[in-house]
């Protein structure tokens, strides 16, 4: 069973856009990850967000947390078309150690 | 380079052959992972070793087996491949359970 559940499915947007993404678990987490997946490729980590923190940066990558309503948000500011990925949310829960539940993932498609 | 490898990276059985997947990290990580990713579902863990001479069974363990041959060296086991398990298999490596994982580049399995 899947923990995380992101949302939209699909996304498309324009250069330059912002492109937010939204992620939703059902158990207690000791951290929220975001990872991005070109096609074709393995998954490459961009951000981690601990359960006592609401916000993290990392370049254009801003990710929030809300452990009260168990959701997450990614937002990528001034996107580019190689931003085009499939992005996915993944959580480690307290009662499954070290084990990341990924969800199904939103497809970002930035055209020029 | 340093990172996971994993071989091959493409593959076609026959139902009812055994193969073995191999996966390597060079990063002295402790945990290793293999995920397989399916359309629409994400990755679902498959086994997982917290670490040396340690493995355990993830979400959809039914149809493998695994080696933690050493730090280094993690191998899957398909005993007699079945055409559900045509999928993209992943392995991953982490420092420590629970988080940023560095993903291998995958081997895509096709059974006929």
């Amino acid at each position: 069973s899947q923990q995380g559940e992101e949302d939209p499915q699909a996304l498309s947007i324009q250069e330059g856009e912002n492109a937010t993404m939204n992620c939703s678990y059902k158990t207690s987490i000791n951290n929220l990850q975001w990872y991005r997946q070109n096609s074709g490729r393995g998954l490459v980590h961009l951000i981690l967000i601990r359960s006592n923190e609401r916000e993290k940066h990392s370049g254009r990558l801003r990710v929030t947390l809300d452990t009260s309503k168990k959701s997450s948000s990614l937002l990528i500011t001034a996107s580019r078309a190689a931003d085009t990925a499939s992005y996915f949310c993944a959580t480690a829960s307290v009662d499954s150690w070290g084990k990341l539940q990924f969800g199904a993932g939103t497809q970002v498609v930035v055209t020029p | 380079n340093a990172g996971v490898t994993q071989t091959p990276k493409f593959q076609v059985l026959k139902t009812g052959q055994s193969m073995t997947l191999q996966c390597a990290q060079d990063m002295n990580h402790n945990s290793m992972y293999w995920y397989r990713q399916d359309p629409g579902m994400g990755l679902r863990l498959i086994y997982y070793s917290a670490s040396e001479g340690t493995t355990d069974k993830g979400e959809v363990p039914n149809g493998y087996n695994v080696s933690r041959l050493n730090k280094r060296e993690f191998s899957l086991r398909l005993e007699s491949a079945a055409p559900s398990q045509t999928s993209v298999y992943f392995c991953a490596s982490s420092l420590v359970g629970g988080h940023g994982y560095t993903f291998g580049s995958g081997t895509r399995l096709t059974v006929v």
